[in-house]
């Protein structure tokens, strides 16, 4: 069974700040997602990475896939009110035929103005 | 736009009343998921559909059943529906694998309350 350890499971922080989101694992994934979800809505898809050490940015996002394909984090330079939801990473099983995402527990992210 | 929609977005039941929610995707994806999801947890993954093929998760209590009638539409039965069933539950699709590296695209959620 993987696991996805995501850290810290709740953040609040004043408007300007900045932030790192982690999301750990012993397991490989072949690729990893960061979804955004606001309250009473669906996940978003963030960003998704496939390359070991991949670095994507999204305006003032920061996604970065570490090298050996464990583990990832998220860093939001400048942080806004409408940063403000739930975070959650999902890595997807490096397994043949599997069609599944294994989801972190989330980091509830509050930026107070 | 291409997209997941569900219907309802809030769905209120009583306990033991059977209840349906729907899922419909533009988007032509082989597979759907369903998901539940309580408050602030990630979502726990119920079952999901490859095409026609079916696949439950093992904890997956028997009172959830699911219907796809064809690519677009997917279904969630709760036959007797509980108090612990009361969550948000969320329909996803993806491509098959390989071609966009598993990505899922959510709905917006169904909101089931049982009273």
């Amino acid at each position: 069974t993987q696991l996805l350890e995501q850290s810290p499971q709740f953040l609040s922080i004043q408007e300007g700040e900045n932030l790192t989101v982690y999301c750990n694992s012993s397991s490989v994934f072949s690729s990893l997602q960061w979804y955004r979800q606001e309250p009473g809505e669906g996940p978003v898809l963030l960003v998704t990475v496939v390359t070991g050490g991949e670095v994507k940015k999204l305006k003032r996002l920061t996604f970065q896939f570490g090298d050996a394909r464990k583990d990832s984090s998220l860093h939001i330079t400048a942080a806004q009110p409408g940063d403000t939801g739930l975070y959650l990473c999902a890595g997807a099983d490096s397994g043949a035929g599997s069609y599944q995402l294994t989801f972190g527990k989330g980091t509830k992210l509050s930026v107070i103005p | 736009d291409a997209m997941v929609i569900q219907n309802p977005r809030y769905q209120v039941t009583q306990f033991g009343k059977p209840v349906t929610l729907s899922c419909s995707q533009t988007l032509n994806h082989n597979v759907m998921y369903w998901y539940q999801q309580k408050s602030s947890q990630a979502p726990k993954l119920l079952f999901h559909y490859y095409d026609k093929d079916f696949n439950n998760e093992a904890d997956t209590p028997d009172n959830f059943q699911s219907r796809r009638p064809n690519t677009s539409f997917c279904f969630l039965d709760i036959r007797s529906p509980g108090l612990g069933d009361a969550a948000m539950y969320l329909c996803a699709t993806s491509t098959s694998p390989g071609l966009a590296a598993y990505e899922q695209y959510f709905g917006p959620g169904t909101r089931l309350t049982v009273t």
